[in-house]
């Protein structure tokens, strides 16, 4: 029941886009990101709640496909502050919250 | 505000230790989560309670693992006896119960065990 992430990896120049995506074999209730820097806890992005859901958080954003059972996070004009393991996580019906593998983002000067 | 609060934030122990760890929910929170985190399995989710009261405890690993919620302020984690590749970050997390609420994290208890 784990989100299927991709990529795994990705590295960037700074001001360059991004596009992490997140699918799931079974029903998205919601979809939740996070960011993760090395040795810290996750911390929380944004939470999409109803298909076609988009939204924006400084210069990342992200998308919701209810029907296709899948969500976008975009990253553009990245900054070194970006860099991090990103995480997706299916939201159940109870409240709980299983998280992808993460797909961890470098993003260099 | 005071956000969740874990303790040890490091331990080492040997082989076959019993190791608890301690975690304190966001005041008003109903809902706490236990994590653990490697290289290998990325985030798993090993149990959740909700109003004190546990959930799905389906990602506990073996009978090893235990996990109770006395009261709304404090959730313990035990292993006994604890093993190597019990060593990872153990991470716990709350929230109010609602679909879409966020969940906050705790700093994390990283567990290495010898």
């Amino acid at each position: 029941q784990q989100p299927v992430q991709s990529p795994q990896a990705v590295i960037l120049r700074e001001g360059e886009d991004a596009v992490i995506n997140c699918s799931s074999s079974k029903a998205l209730y919601s979809v939740h990101w996070y960011r993760q820097k090395h040795g810290e806890a996750p911390v929380f992005l944004m939470i999409l709640l109803k298909g076609g859901e988009q939204k924006g958080h400084e210069k990342i954003s992200a998308s919701f496909n209810e029907k296709k059972q899948q969500s976008s996070l975009y990253l553009t004009a990245s900054q070194l502050s970006y860099s991090g393991t990103y995480f997706c996580g299916k939201g159940g019906s109870q409240g709980n919250l299983i998280f992808g593998k993460g797909t961890k983002l470098s993003v260099k000067p | 505000d005071a956000g969740v609060i874990q303790s040890p934030r490091h331990e080492v122990t040997e082989m076959g230790q019993e190791v608890t760890l301690r975690c304190k929910p966001i005041s008003g929170h109903n809902s706490l989560f236990w994590y653990r985190q490697t290289m290998m399995r990325g985030l798993e989710l090993l149990i959740y309670f909700n109003n004190n009261v546990p959930i799905d405890d389906s990602g506990m690993p073996e009978d090893r693992f235990s996990a109770k919620m006395p009261n709304a302020s404090f959730s313990t984690l035990k292993i006994q006896p604890s093993e190597p590749r019990d060593s990872a970050v153990y991470f716990c997390a709350s929230t109010r119960q609602q679909t879409g609420n966020t969940i906050y994290f705790g700093e994390g208890s990283w567990l290495t065990v010898v």
